[in-house]
């Protein structure tokens, strides 16, 4: 059981180039989320996904897609990345019987 | 904007004392969770308190929770090295808004 997974660990990437953070978990929850942490910040909700087939805008989703491909795997999507997305994204899953959100271990990015 | 605000942002303390962290929220709430985040990692959870309970323990934690003054607080008693972390207040379960973190540094 491995839980939330995340790839890749880290990624640098050059202003307009796009990349997807993928994240999949194996506790068979129906909840994820992507959130990104900024140095000294909390984090802030890019997008969450309810259910297979949902996605839902959070507090910070300008510049960024996502895909709930099935009930195990929320991907993250930037399409043109910009220096203000360099951050750390973590991946987070819930169940439905549960508040509790369980976390990746996240994926550093840094756009120049 | 964060719902949340720890309080004090860092705190150094010695192996075996006490340390207090609080966190403010702003609008009313189901239930308040505590997470810890080790450095570089992710967010693990630690406690949670539900809007009708005033206080809860778990091991050497002890949550309280005053939804009169929108405020909650985090102790963690004979603390160790392995304490060092941040610490996260959040609340909202659905959506979890996270406060800015207390850094907590543990010196043996």
């Amino acid at each position: 059981n491995a839980g939330v997974t995340q790839t890749p660990k880290f990624q640098v990437l050059k202003t307009g180039q796009s990349m997807t953070l993928q994240c999949a978990q194996d506790m068979n929850h129906n909840s994820m989320y992507w959130y990104r942490q900024d140095p000294g910040m909390g984090l802030r909700l890019i997008y969450y996904s309810a259910s297979e087939g949902t996605t839902d805008k959070g507090e910070v989703p300008n510049g960024y897609n996502v895909s709930r491909l099935n009930k195990r795997e929320f991907s993250l999507r930037l399409e043109s990345a910009a220096p203000s997305q360099t951050s750390v994204y973590f991946c987070a899953s819930r169940p439905n019987y549960q508040e509790t959100q369980y976390f990746g271990p996240g994926t550093r990015l840094l756009v120049l | 904007s964060q719902q949340g605000e720890e309080d004090p942002q860092a705190l150094s303390i010695q192996e075996g004392e006490n340390a207090t962290m609080n966190c403010s929220y702003k609008t009313s709430i189901n239930n308040l969770q505590w997470y810890r985040q080790n450095s570089g990692r992710g967010l693990v959870h630690l406690i949670l308190i539900r809007s009708n309970e005033r206080e809860k323990h778990s091991g050497r934690l002890r949550v309280t929770l005053d939804t009169s003054k929108k405020s909650s607080s985090l102790l963690i008693t004979a603390s160790r090295a392995a304490d060092t972390a941040s610490y996260f207040c959040a609340t909202d379960p659905f959506k979890l808004i996270f406060g800015t973190g207390t850094r907590l540094q543990v010196f043996p």
